[in-house]
């Protein structure tokens, strides 16, 4: 299957800092790319849909100005959280499409705000 | 997309068939299952999909019931390393047609030795 990769796999970072997290699709291009987040024994829950060369589309109740989404190239997607607090501690995990639209998911990224 | 459900978890021990239901009774004509597993600390991984057909792959078998309202995807031979959450997840496939994917809670599925 399609290699998506994700880093960092762990950050660790301060309060009021921002973290920028990377998704790319390494052999395959992707139009759309999904962000999700998942906290401590719960299920993934999707945040945006990320569209290359126009903005991304957030779920109700994610702030866009918190969680900045940039889809740049055919293959490569951020995630930045922006002054970062302990409650957006979570697991990242992004989610590219192919021209199947079949989706293969990275590695995600444990975030920790201390 | 159609809603799934699942026992939130089960058990199996190492070596046997690991049997996992899910429930579908909403799904729609031009609506696929898919199945996905997620070990711990790791991102989704696919496993298997199909729309009535029974399909087989390397990693499992999706048995689908003829009205489709349930789906049951069996591990022939489980092993530890198969210890993970399973989602099934129903979903329009192909075309353009938005395709997040929507996680259920999934089953969590222990293997013992």
């Amino acid at each position: 299957g399609a290699v998506v990769s994700q880093h960092p796999s762990w950050v660790i970072c301060k309060s009021g800092t921002s973290v920028k997290i990377e998704c790319r699709s390494l052999d395959f291009q992707a139009t759309t790319m999904f962000w999700y987040r998942q906290f401590p024994k719960q299920s993934l829950m999707l945040m945006a849909t990320s569209n290359e060369g126009s903005k991304a589309t957030y779920e109700q109740g994610v702030e866009k100005d918190k969680f900045l989404i940039n889809h740049a190239s055919l293959t490569l997607s951020t995630l930045t959280v922006t002054s970062a607090h302990p409650e957006d501690s979570s697991f990242y995990i992004c989610s590219a499409r192919d021209n199947r639209n079949e989706a293969f998911f990275g590695q995600g990224t444990r975030l920790t705000v201390v | 997309d159609a809603k799934t459900t699942q026992p939130p978890s089960m058990d199996c021990a190492e070596g046997r068939a690991a049997n996992l239901p899910c429930n579908h009774s909403t799904i729609s004509g031009n609506e696929y299952v898919y199945w996905y597993r997620q070990i711990h600390s790791q991102g989704p991984q696919y496993i298997i999909h199909g729309l009535k057909n029974n399909e087989t792959n390397e990693m499992a078998s999706l048995i689908i019931t003829e009205d489709r309202k349930s789906s049951t995807l069996i591990l022939p031979h489980a092993t530890l390393r198969d210890t993970a959450v399973y989602y099934c997840i129903v979903r329009v496939g192909g075309g353009n047609a938005g395709n997040m994917l929507t996680f259920g809670g999934g089953t969590r599925l222990m293997v013992k030795p």
